[in-house]
């Protein structure tokens, strides 16, 4: 009865790798985020889907990609690993977007680069 | 530019004290404010929100914040610590993104540890 999963939990690789972290929602929702949070536990925004639609895309490198297959899964795919993306990455849903509705967070994609 | 602030790295309570974790705001228009909780190694949770309304809200857990738009600040509360309630909390605010759609921006954070 899990809202919103992520796979995997935690990943360890190696700088120039390529990975990727699935995420999934059972609550309906249409609106899905990729968040980055980093060592000092700041929160950053990366992209946000809407109906399948790229609606918000942050200052990102083009090594992040994400892909949203249906509006109930949001991927994200990071070509060339590098040291500083090291982090925790958080998948997020709303019921909408541009409205006021509260986020609700998954439990985060631990991700270290060696 | 519009932003959110948290001016406590930590707040240190002993349990069954009231608590209160501050949080001010900067952003054009009325404003959209939430606050979230995040445990050890887990995502963050919804506490409550302020849309529009009555200046003080009441959320999960027993936590309230109070809207106070002269100081632009919305503040978090409790009556009484609980050991439990020891995370990390964060305030949010709506604020414009790109395409016409909004996003939250997220305050640094503070570390709340109540004491037995």
């Amino acid at each position: 009865d899990t809202a919103v999963s992520q796979t995997p939990k935690y990943l360890v690789t190696q700088m120039g790798n390529d990975k990727s972290i699935k995420c999934e929602q059972n609550l309906g929702h249409d609106t899905m985020y990729w968040y980055k949070q980093d060592s000092k536990k700041f929160l950053k925004i990366m992209f946000s889907y809407n109906n399948k639609e790229l609606i918000i895309n942050e200052t990102v490198p083009n090594r992040f990609s994400p892909k949203s297959p249906d509006k109930a899964h949001l991927n994200l795919h990071i070509n060339s690993l590098e040291l500083g993306d090291s982090a925790v990455y958080f998948c997020a849903s709303s019921q909408a977007a541009g409205k006021s509705y509260e986020q609700y967070f998954g439990p985060g994609t631990r991700l270290t680069v060696t | 530019a519009q932003s959110v602030a948290q001016p406590e790295d930590q707040v240190n309570v002993a349990e069954g004290n009231p608590l209160t974790v501050k949080c001010t705001y900067s952003v054009s228009g009325n404003p959209y404010l939430f606050w979230y909780v995040q445990y050890p190694n887990r995502g963050l949770q919804f506490l409550l929100k302020y849309i529009t309304g009555d200046n003080l809200v009441k959320g999960s857990y027993g936590f309230e914040a109070e809207f106070n738009k002269s100081q632009t600040s919305f503040h978090l509360k409790k009556p009484s610590a609980l050991v439990s309630d020891s995370a990390l909390y964060f305030c949010a605010v709506r604020v414009p993104g790109s395409g016409g759609y909004n996003k939250l921006i997220f305050g640094a954070g503070t570390r709340l540890a109540v004491h037995p």
